[in-house]
């Protein structure tokens, strides 16, 4: 079974552009979370989407958006890049009901923003 | 809110000695569920080991066990016979029970293994 993948692995990219993240779950897995990943922060929450919608979010300003197509794959968009973006964000893929509480993390993308 | 703390920001073992990683949370709800992350140098997050609250028996998973302690809100880690492979930033990670697939995690404490 194939896990979870998340592309691009690494992305330089200048302040005030913007960047789309893909993270691809577990086949049968439909619920996809987003986190971000900084020395000074640790790792926080920015949103999970189940079925194609928005169950919970973090507190990121509104530049953090993301979305979840029909296959479960999900994608995050950060708008007007700041230097403070820069981060590894992790995703993560779960059933998203049931008993079986595990999430399963992809390799995370690199963000550098300059 | 839940906050999960990790004290011990760094921690070093002697290869097969054993080690224990502590961590603490904060919560108001009575179901929930505590993880233990693995992340090495790839990155990659690995579950290690997973509690649910309800459960009063404490999780093992081969080398990797916890102490539970419901009460006192604490949740540590015990890693025995400890190997060079277990050399990583380690995580606790508190989610509440129910259709809420949100992770709360603590600042990490990094695990060196001396040969």
């Amino acid at each position: 079974k194939a896990g979870v993948t998340q592309t691009p692995r690494y992305l330089i990219k200048t302040r005030g552009q913007q960047v789309t993240l893909s993270c691809s779950p577990i086949s049968g897995h439909r619920s996809v979370s987003w986190y971000q990943q900084t020395p000074g922060q640790g790792l926080q929450f920015l949103f999970e989407y189940f079925s194609e919608t928005q169950r919970n979010k973090g507190n990121f300003p509104g530049r953090f958006s993301g979305r979840q197509f029909s296959n479960s794959r999900s994608e995050m968009n950060v708008s007007t890049l700041e230097l403070g973006d820069s981060a590894l964000y992790l995703c993560a893929s779960s059933p998203g009901q049931g008993p079986n509480t595990e999430a399963f993390f992809g390799q995370g993308t690199r963000l550098t923003v300059v | 809110a839940q906050t999960v703390t990790q004290s011990q920001p760094e921690m070093s073992v002697q290869e097969a000695e054993t080690v224990t990683l502590s961590c603490t949370y904060d919560t108001s709800e009575s179901d929930y569920y505590l993880f233990w992350y693995k992340q090495p140098p790839s990155r990659q997050m690995i579950l290690v080991i997973r509690q649910e609250a309800y459960k009063q028996q404490n999780a093992t998973e081969n080398r990797f066990s916890v102490n539970f302690q419901k009460a006192a809100k604490s949740f540590s880690l015990k890693i025995s016979d400890s190997q060079l492979g277990d050399a990583a930033m380690y995580f606790c990670a508190y989610r509440r029970r129910g259709s809420n697939y949100k992770l709360t995690f603590g600042k990490g404490t990094l695990l060196t293994v001396n040969p």
